[in-house]
């Protein structure tokens, strides 16, 4: 399973577009990149998916060079209820199991 | 359409004392996962399961023990807590990993304090 590593926690303001950039420079061939949010009290939920070049879904996008050893999801004029935890998972979409980084704690502010 | 469920939302131990975690979900998932997050650790993988009788280790097995009798529901139990336990639990449930893109599913977690 590839290592991620990806900035602690951001701060940004409502209404700004927000970019989480995760690095995985040992990304396998088979590896996905997926990136889950997490708010407070909440269990994660899956928010997108991908493999190369860009992804985008009713929430956010997903960015992936043709290196593949970064990904950036990028959130389109957050709100306050955007706050939470984003983790960048990597891992063969085959895989028994994923396992979970730090994540990231986004903060939203008025 | 409950999904994933927890039982229970919240529990007070004290050491040494026994009790068993009930995760249910009603998605007629394959895989089912126990997880535990700490303050500023992120989720760490308990054990999982990929069948209806079948368990293995994840990252953090030690002092816990799981069993999937019912393909509807995984239990992790804790023998003889400890204070080190003290944590949110986190169940989780998904299909078989393939190519196509399947997303764990995730309860609201258990907040387990051990005195």
């Amino acid at each position: 399973l590839a290592k991620t590593t990806q900035p602690i926690s951001m701060d940004s303001y409502e209404g700004q577009e927000v970019n989480i950039t995760c690095s995985h420079n040992n990304i396998a061939t088979n590896d996905y990149i997926t990136w889950y949010q997490q708010f407070p009290s909440q269990g994660p939920r899956f928010i997108i998916q991908g493999y190369k070049t860009k992804v985008t879904n009713e929430v956010a996008s997903l960015f992936i060079p043709a290196d593949r050893k970064s990904s950036t999801l990028s959130l389109p004029r957050v709100s306050l209820s955007d706050t939470a935890v984003y983790y960048c998972l990597v891992g063969d979409r085959r895989d028994d199991k994923i396992i979970f980084g730090k994540g990231t704690r986004l903060h939203i502010l008025p | 359409n409950a999904g994933v469920t927890q039982t229970p939302k919240f529990r007070v131990l004290k050491t040494g004392q026994s009790m068993t975690l009930l995760c249910a979900q009603d998605m007629n998932h394959e895989y089912m996962y126990w997880y535990r997050q700490d303050p500023g650790m992120g989720l760490r993988l308990i054990h999982y399961s990929v069948g209806e009788g079948t368990t293995a280790k994840g990252e953090v097995p030690d002092g816990y023990n799981v069993s999937r009798l019912k393909k509807q529901n995984f239990l992790l139990g804790l023998e003889s807590a400890a204070p080190s336990q003290t944590s949110v639990y986190f169940c989780a449930s998904g299909r078989i990993p393939d190519l196509s893109n399947q997303p764990q599913h995730f309860g609201d977690g258990t907040r387990l304090s051990i005195l």
